[in-house]
């Protein structure tokens, strides 16, 4: 069975300071790994998709890397400011059967401090 | 601009009662998810459907039900409401068919606390 973690559970940061939160899975046949944002009390948003024949994607000051063969991704946040303190989840899809079923990691809580 | 909207956002219930959460998507995607999310858990996957009049148990079914009558809702039933439900409940959506490289998106949740 799939399991997604995700390392360090909490981060706390000065602003200004770029930052590499890890996510890892143990079965590497995936089709996706989507990185999420979780606000307190609200739901997951959508960061960055990488499909599985794809290395890395960005968007603005994130970049998301994927190394399928060892089962790791890392997301990369440039010159962080408090407006990124969140919870950031990563998660994996694979076929079961006529399904993608999505994995998720547990989440790094990331505090930003100004 | 397209969206999942759940209600009601917050809900406080008795045990014993049934309760239905509601789920509705203007992106017209034909995948439809329920998750929890819990401390000490994080999200696990109650129900989904493919499309109309399809519905899967998921990893956490036990107590739960869903109906897909069409495309835009997927409406969750708690069939009797125990404690151990208490939890926070989130609607999903994806395009595409298995294999595909759609991502998923989600709705704003529901806290549902049953006492």
């Amino acid at each position: 069975k799939q399991e997604v973690t995700q390392i360090p559970a909490a981060l706390s940061v000065p602003e200004g300071e770029n930052l590499v939160l890890n996510c890892s899975f143990t079965d590497s046949a995936i089709y996706n790994l989507q990185w999420f944002r979780q606000d307190p009390g609200k739901g997951l948003t959508s960061l960055l998709l990488i499909q599985s024949s794809q290395r890395e994607q960005t968007s603005g000051r994130l970049n998301a890397s994927l190394d399928k063969s060892s089962g790791r991704s890392t997301l990369y946040i440039a010159a962080s400011q408090p407006g990124d303190s969140a919870t950031y989840l990563c998660a994996v899809s694979q076929p079961l059967y006529n399904f993608n079923k999505f994995y998720f990691g547990s989440g790094t809580k990331l505090n930003v401090k100004p | 601009d397209a969206e999942i909207t759940q209600s009601p956002r917050h809900k406080i219930t008795e045990t014993g009662r049934q309760v239905t959460l509601a789920c509705h998507q203007t992106w017209n995607h034909n995948n439809m998810f329920w998750y929890r999310q819990d401390l000490g858990h994080g999200l696990r996957l109650i129900h989904y459907s493919y499309g109309v009049q399809d519905t899967n148990k998921g990893e956490v079914s036990d107590g739960y039900s869903v109906s897909r009558s069409n495309t835009e809702d997927l409406p969750l039933t708690l069939e009797s409401a125990a404690s151990s439900q208490t939890s926070v409940y989130f609607c999903a959506t994806s395009g595409g068919a298995s294999g595909s490289h759609y991502e998923q998106y989600f709705g704003p949740g529901t806290r549902l606390t049953v006492t």
